[in-house]
């Protein structure tokens, strides 16, 4: 079946410092979504990018879908102590509504 | 607006005891998901419904039985709890249109002695 793996698994940044998260699917997706979840809490929808190449920003963050669909990442540039927390990818394949999550980086932002 | 509903948020079983997880959404979605999260790790999905009447596994269907009872309830029933079942649960659900984005439930957090 579909497997969607982020590397790295875990990233300590120090406040301030950029932090980049890499998701790759084993297969080609429709879509892909991110998201974030604080410890102790629930995922929370971030962003979903739809076509081929495409970036998105949401301030400090920067999301990228790859060419062919397979990869994306997200970048935050200058890490702030609010960043903390573990960053998932999740992708659509074909017209189904099966959703797979990736493996997720948890980051740790140190003051 | 609640949202997406778990109940309940904590649960201790013993093994072998049987328990629903219930789950209930006010947005008017189409499909609803249920996850399960290991300590330090992802999502890994269990079952879903695309739509009111359907069910499908997921990736890790085996000793979990759903029903969706109807559009705002999907439950998640253990019938014979194992350790290995020991985890955080999570509902979600979203519109139906391919990519939408998926609405989560706070949690139910589960141990089975």
């Amino acid at each position: 079946g579909q497997q969607v793996m982020q590397i790295p698994q875990y990233q300590h940044v120090q406040e301030g410092e950029d932090f980049t998260t890499y998701c790759n699917s084993s297969t080609t997706l429709s879509n892909i979504q991110w998201y974030k979840q604080r410890p102790g809490g629930h995922p929370v929808f971030l962003i979903q990018l739809v076509k081929s190449g495409e970036v998105k920003k949401q301030k400090r963050l920067t999301f990228q879908f790859g060419e062919a669909k397979k990869n994306s990442s997200l970048h935050i540039t200058a890490t702030q102590t609010t960043d903390v927390g573990t960053y998932f990818c999740a992708g659509d394949s074909g017209g189904y509504q099966k959703v797979t999550f990736g493996t997720g980086t948890k980051l740790q932002v140190i003051p | 607006n609640a949202g997406v509903t778990q109940t309940p948020k904590f649960q201790v079983l013993k093994t072998g005891q049987s328990m629903t997880l219930q789950c209930a959404q006010d947005m008017n979605h189409n499909s609803m998901y249920w996850y399960r999260q290991d300590p330090g790790m992802g999502l890994r999905l269990i079952y879903y419904s695309a739509s009111e009447g359907t069910t499908d596994k997921g990736e890790v269907p085996n000793g979990y039985n759903v029903s969706r009872l109807n559009k705002r309830e999907f439950s998640l029933r253990l019938e014979s709890a194992a350790p290995s079942q020991t985890s955080v649960y999570f509902c979600a659900s979203r519109t139906g249109a391919v990519g939408q984005p998926q609405h989560f439930g706070d949690g139910t957090r589960l141990s089975i002695l």
